[in-house]
């Protein structure tokens, strides 16, 4: 089946740094792109809609200078937490729309971002 | 207000026994409804995706079913196994944008 790969799938960073994501579609395009923040004991909560080609589209409340989306190839899209605190730590899961009738999502395996 | 309603939040079931998840939607106009599992610290898992015309559809253990004009969906797991102790999320998309909806999820677990 479809594989979409996260890297890393665990970091720690001190407050202030920043932190790249990755997210790859492994044998599949995906023209569209999602990531996710997930609390706790919570569902999924979607940050923003990353386009290949074109600026993010982000939800309400996401601050877009604060999660930097990059979406540079069909395979490819990556989160930036810049100047991270530790109200960011999170687990992190990105997901790739497979074209087709039914737009089928595979998701990744999750990136764990604990800020200290 | 959540345009997908998931019951109920949590169980416990024992192993060997079947049990219902229950979902909820208002999403318009429906495209279609997954359903996934998430193991404690993993990404989702789609077990099903069901669109407007399917009523039922299985994976192994796992079955669901989907009543699109009451805009409900149940998955049933039989005989559970210890493995399927997760997180059922229920998400729906939108036809006319494609924009998902997720359900807040129901954890399962499976004692011996």
């Amino acid at each position: 089946g479809a594989v979409v790969s996260q890297h890393p799938s665990r970091v720690i960073c001190k407050s202030g740094t920043s932190v790249k994501i990755e997210c790859r579609s492994l044998d599949f395009q995906a023209t569209t792109m999602f990531w996710y923040r997930q609390f706790p004991k919570q569902s999924l909560m979607l940050m923003a809609t990353s386009n290949e080609g074109s600026k993010a589209t982000y939800e309400q409340g996401v601050e877009k200078d604060k999660f930097l989306i990059n979406h540079a190839s069909l395979t490819l899209s990556t989160l930036t937490v810049t100047s991270a605190h530790p109200e960011d730590s999170s687990f992190y899961i990105c997901s790739a729309r497979r074209q087709g009738s039914t737009g089928e999502l595979f998701f990744g395996e999750g990136s764990r971002l604990t800020v200290l | 207000k959540n345009q997908v309603e998931q019951s109920p939040q949590s169980l416990i079931i024992l192993e060997g026994k079947n049990c219902t998840l229950q979902c909820n939607y208002t999403v318009s106009p429906f495209s279609n409804l997954r359903w996934y599992k998430q193991d404690t610290g993993r990404g989702p898992v789609s077990l099903t995706i069901m669109t407007f015309s399917e009523n039922t559809k299985s994976n192994g253990r796992y079955t669901a079913t989907l009543d699109a004009d009451t805009k409900q969906s149940s998955l049933h797991i039989t005989a559970s196994q210890l493995s399927d102790s997760a997180s059922y999320i229920c998400v729906v998309s939108a036809s006319n944008d494609y924009k998902l909806s997720f359900g807040a999820g129901t954890t399962v677990t499976v004692r011996a």
